[in-house]
């Protein structure tokens, strides 16, 4: 099976309240992670990565959050927005063969 | 503007009946990937390619073939689609590792195929 999972399927937050998606993974030769947020009837469209040699990384309203020692990857979404509503999909990658492994989502809804 | 385009973007087909669903990409990337999603099953990968004329299987590959003949094209083929197949393709490509600094994937709009 793949080694990177979600802990929860569904997540529902109120606009403007903060979001925090997490994520599992188990083979601790990954040295990337991504995440993706795909809207409906859309491909999969990067939002942050982030190496192994980090714990924490910060975009536009997203944080990512790494803890190797748990093998936990979380994405913190600041002040969730309607046009936040998506799935969101977490990626490991080993370098050798440029291959990513995705999670199976998380459908973040954000209620008005 | 930078972009991988699909087609066809929807096709409903019959078991047996040979079909291609085209790949193109803009950006002169050099490693391009095929994918299928399904429900509860995520994202899983068909078959990749690190460049031209170099092609392998990634964790789903029976039933599909694929070819690079060229950098910018990677199409995807079923040459006896099976119902089991029907699914949501996308396409995706991305610089080689060694020439970028990030590892992002670019995705086209998904191909979505039922196969009857």
């Amino acid at each position: 099976g793949e080694s990177v999972g979600l802990h929860l399927p569904t997540l529902s937050v109120q606009e403007g309240d903060n979001s925090i998606i997490n994520c599992a993974y188990s083979n601790s030769a990954s040295d990337y992670f991504i995440w993706y947020k795909q809207e409906s009837g859309k491909g999969p469209q990067f939002i942050i990565d982030i190496r192994s040699n980090m714990d924490k990384r910060q975009g536009q309203r997203v944080t990512v959050l790494l803890n190797k020692t748990v093998k936990h990857l979380s994405l913190q979404i600041a002040a969730t927005q309607p046009g936040d509503s998506a799935v969101y999909f977490c990626a490991e990658n080993m370098g050798s063969n440029y291959k990513l492994t995705f999670g199976k989502g998380t459908l973040l809804t954000v209620n008005p | 503007e930078a972009q991988v385009t699909q087609n066809p973007r929807y096709l409903i087909t019959v078991t047996g009946k040979k079909l291609t669903v085209t790949c193109s990409q803009n950006m002169n990337h050099e490693y391009m990937s095929w994918y299928r999603q399904d429900p509860g099953l995520g994202l899983r990968q068909i078959y990749y390619s690190m460049n031209v004329e170099v092609t392998d299987k990634g964790d789903v590959p029976e039933g599909y073939k694929v070819s690079r003949k060229e950098k910018r094209n990677f199409p995807l083929i079923l040459e006896s689609p099976s119902p089991n197949q029907t699914s949501l393709y996308f396409c995706a490509s991305r610089k080689d590792r060694e020439y970028a600094n990030t590892g992002e994937l670019f995705f086209g709009e998904g191909s979505r195929l039922t196969v009857l």
